[in-house]
């Protein structure tokens, strides 16, 4: 099983500055990945699959790099409205199960 | 508008069973991969359960295995997940998700890979004496 590793943990930033959030597979997983956004109380939202593609509606702050084994979203001039848990995922071994990382908190 | 709802969660005594829908509407259910999702409090998400589109093919998280089974029923929209002998463990917000496609074609084939695009927003299951 493919484990997924994200650092930090724990990522204090401002409002105005840019957040990179690194994500890390235990094997090659391509460029089979992708980020969420998680909010208290809501569901998870898709922000970028294929490791760098944004999904319908995401802003362009949020970008997404890698391949392989590590890979890193960005996100620039932060707005208060991203402050939230992060959590990439992998969806490229076969049979699942397809594992997440274990998430990244970006707060103020 | 896409949309996946839940349904079905409550609180349950360990060693019973639940069985928790999701209805979706605005695209054609039949023609995508669906997943369950689950979220204990306070932790991470886990990846639970896929299931094809013809209903066949399934795929379980390794502590669910002979626990838990997913179905759907096409001509419904619905997707359910069949929870027994459940334990205080279990105990998280369940989360359906629609797995849309990505092609990549290597040496000539074709390979498909399957992101989850569109989530529902989830239901509670307690599992507790």
């Amino acid at each position: 099983e493919v484990v997924m590793t994200q650092s930090p943990a724990t990522l204090s930033v401002s409002p105005g500055e840019r957040a990179i959030l690194s994500c890390r597979a235990s094997q090659s997983v391509s460029r089979n990945l992708a980020w969420f956004q998680q909010k208290p109380g809501q569901a998870p939202r898709l922000l970028i699959y294929g490791a760098s593609t944004r999904a319908t509606t995401i802003p362009a702050r949020f970008s997404g790099s890698g391949s392989g084994t590590d890979f890193t979203l960005t996100i620039s001039s932060l707005q208060s409205e991203d402050f939230a848990i992060y959590y990439c995922q992998q969806y490229n071994n076969w049979p699942p199960p397809y594992s997440f990382g274990q998430g990244t908190k970006l707060e103020i | 508008e896409v949309q996946l709802v839940e349904s079905g969660g409550g609180l349950v005594q360990p060693g019973g069973s639940l069985r928790v829908s999701c209805a979706a509407s605005g695209f054609t259910f039949s023609r995508y991969w669906m997943t369950w999702v689950r979220q204990a409090p306070g932790k991470g998400l886990e990846w639970v359960a896929n299931i094809k589109q013809d209903g066949i093919e399934k795929y379980y998280v390794n502590s669910v295995k002979g626990r838990f089974t997913i179905s759907r029923d096409n001509a419904k929209n619905s997707l359910y997940l069949q929870m027994n002998s459940l334990r205080a463990e279990d105990t998280a917000v369940y989360y359906c998700a629609r797995n849309s496609p990505i092609t990549e074609t290597h040496g000539g084939l074709d390979y498909y890979y399957y992101y989850m695009d569109v989530w529902g927003k989830g239901t509670a299951v307690t599992v507790s004496s």
